[in-house]
């Protein structure tokens, strides 16, 4: 059982490029999210999806679009990077009732330069 | 939103029990408390949640309060392998959407010394 899978797990860009950052979950969940962690820091979301279709904003939200064209992934996409973006970016999903456990990927560390 | 509010750092000695406390005195009735850790270059991990009563599972006990404005998390035997960033967090089982996320703070950094 995978759980949750992001790739890839290091990138560098260059200010001004654009990417995608991966994320699959093989456990049918309805609830899947977006954080970015900077160091020394807590973890702050970024948008979050509560079923295939189905988008919104968290607390950082600017610069960063979402999909979510099906239940298993939910790709996170940086439109113009900025230097400000660097940070490792972790991707969660959990089912949709709120007393459930929530399983995290191992994280992207990504550097723009 | 409730907030929680725990110690930044704690040491512990290796094969000791670890008792790490969160102050949480807005809690609503529907908040559960849960607990996560994070080890090093590691995305966070599920440890144990609760609401009223006290829990256990093979990592830890979850005390709460009778009053639920505070709880502590329960290493019965610390281990090396136990030093992480330790959070306290409340999840709104019936909140909206935006209220069954996680709001994560800074944590408490467990150190286990050998």
């Amino acid at each position: 059982n995978a759980g949750v899978t992001q790739t890839p797990k290091f990138q560098v860009l260059k200010t001004g490029q654009s990417m995608t950052l991966q994320c699959a979950q093989d456990m049918n969940h309805e609830y899947m999210s977006w954080y970015r962690q900077d160091p020394g820091m807590g973890l702050r979301l970024i948008h979050y999806s509560v079923g295939a279709g189905i988008t919104d904003q968290g607390e950082v939200p600017n610069g960063y679009n979402v999909s979510r064209s099906t239940t298993e992934d939910f790709p996170l996409r940086l439109l113009s990077a900025a230097p400000s973006q660097t940070s490792v970016y972790f991707c969660a999903s959990s089912n949709r009732q709120g007393a459930t456990e929530a399983f995290f990927g191992q994280g992207t560390r990504l550097t723009v330069v | 939103d409730a907030k929680t509010t725990q110690p930044n750092s704690m040491e512990s000695n290796e094969e000791e029990p670890v008792h790490l406390p969160c102050n949480h005195s807005t809690i609503s009735g529907t908040d559960y408390i849960h607990w996560y850790r994070q080890l090093p270059s590691q995305g966070p991990e599920y440890v144990i949640h609760g609401l009223t009563s006290n829990v256990n599972n093979r990592m830890a006990s979850l005390a709460i309060a009778e009053d639920r404005k505070s709880s502590t998390l329960i290493l019965h035997r610390a281990t090396l392998r136990d030093a992480a960033v330790y959070y306290c967090i409340l999840r709104d089982v019936l909140g909206d959407n935006y209220g069954q996320n996680f709001v994560f703070g800074p944590g408490t950094r467990l150190s286990v010394l050998p």
